[in-house]
């Protein structure tokens, strides 16, 4: 059973580009989480998803930043118009369920804005 | 506002020697409290998930307990290892409309062979 699968695992991007992180949970799981650690940061909650569903976007910056979780295929962040300030490594999670299951993480997508 | 903190930020214990670190939480709209071993250049891995006031999960020499009363559990090893060095998260989950992980910023530790 392979774990979180997040690509590419680093990205670059000179400012004012699109930046598209990808996000293939386990196999069995339809919760997705998506984190950001900022340089010398801990790690911080973006967004919960579910298939074709956002459940709680409330850490996602209101510009610029969207996710889906499609019904077939992984779940992207989309970063528009990237600015220094989004360098990152952003990590990916999946749960087979909200309640107390605990979040398998991927490897994490470091972007690094030019 | 959640503030999930940890203590100490980093810690350097002696091959052979036990040890331990603190999360404390909100306790008011307690759900779950999560702890996390993250190794560098690995992804976080899942070591706990404790729910109950009271709580003590155990995995071979490292142990967690809980108290939701007053907002705190301990995170402990016993007989450090060079291989436990990394940082050890911990995350509170509330329910309050809003479902998700706040982390701490986590326990960086480095066994001393």
């Amino acid at each position: 059973n392979a774990g979180v699968m997040q690509n590419p695992r680093h990205l670059v991007r000179r400012r004012g580009q699109e930046a598209r992180l990808r996000c293939s949970p386990m196999k069995g799981h339809s919760h997705v989480y998506w984190y950001r650690q900022l340089p010398e940061e801990g790690l911080k909650f973006m967004v919960y998803l579910q298939k074709e569903n956002i459940i709680d976007e409330s850490g996602m910056p209101k510009e610029r930043f969207s996710a889906e979780f499609p019904k077939e295929g992984p779940s992207i962040l989309r970063i528009q118009q990237v600015v220094r300030g989004d360098s990152a490594a952003y990590f990916c999670a999946s749960s087979p369920g909200w309640d107390t299951y605990e979040q398998y993480f991927g490897p994490g997508t470091r972007l690094t804005v030019t | 506002i959640l503030n999930v903190e940890q203590s100490p930020q980093s810690l350097h214990v002696q091959e052979g020697d036990s040890t331990n670190f603190t999360c404390s939480f909100p306790s008011s709209n307690f759900y779950a409290l999560h702890w996390y071993r993250w190794e560098t250049a690995k992804s976080p891995e899942a070591l706990f998930v404790m729910t109950l006031n009271g709580d003590e999960k155990k995995k071979g020499r490292i142990s967690a307990t809980l108290n939701t009363k007053e907002g705190y559990s301990y995170l402990y090893i016993k007989g450090s290892q060079p291989e436990d060095s990394a940082t050890y998260l911990c995350a509170s989950k509330i329910i309050q409309g809003a479902q998700k992980l706040v982390f701490g910023q986590g326990t960086r530790l480095t066994i001393n062979p």
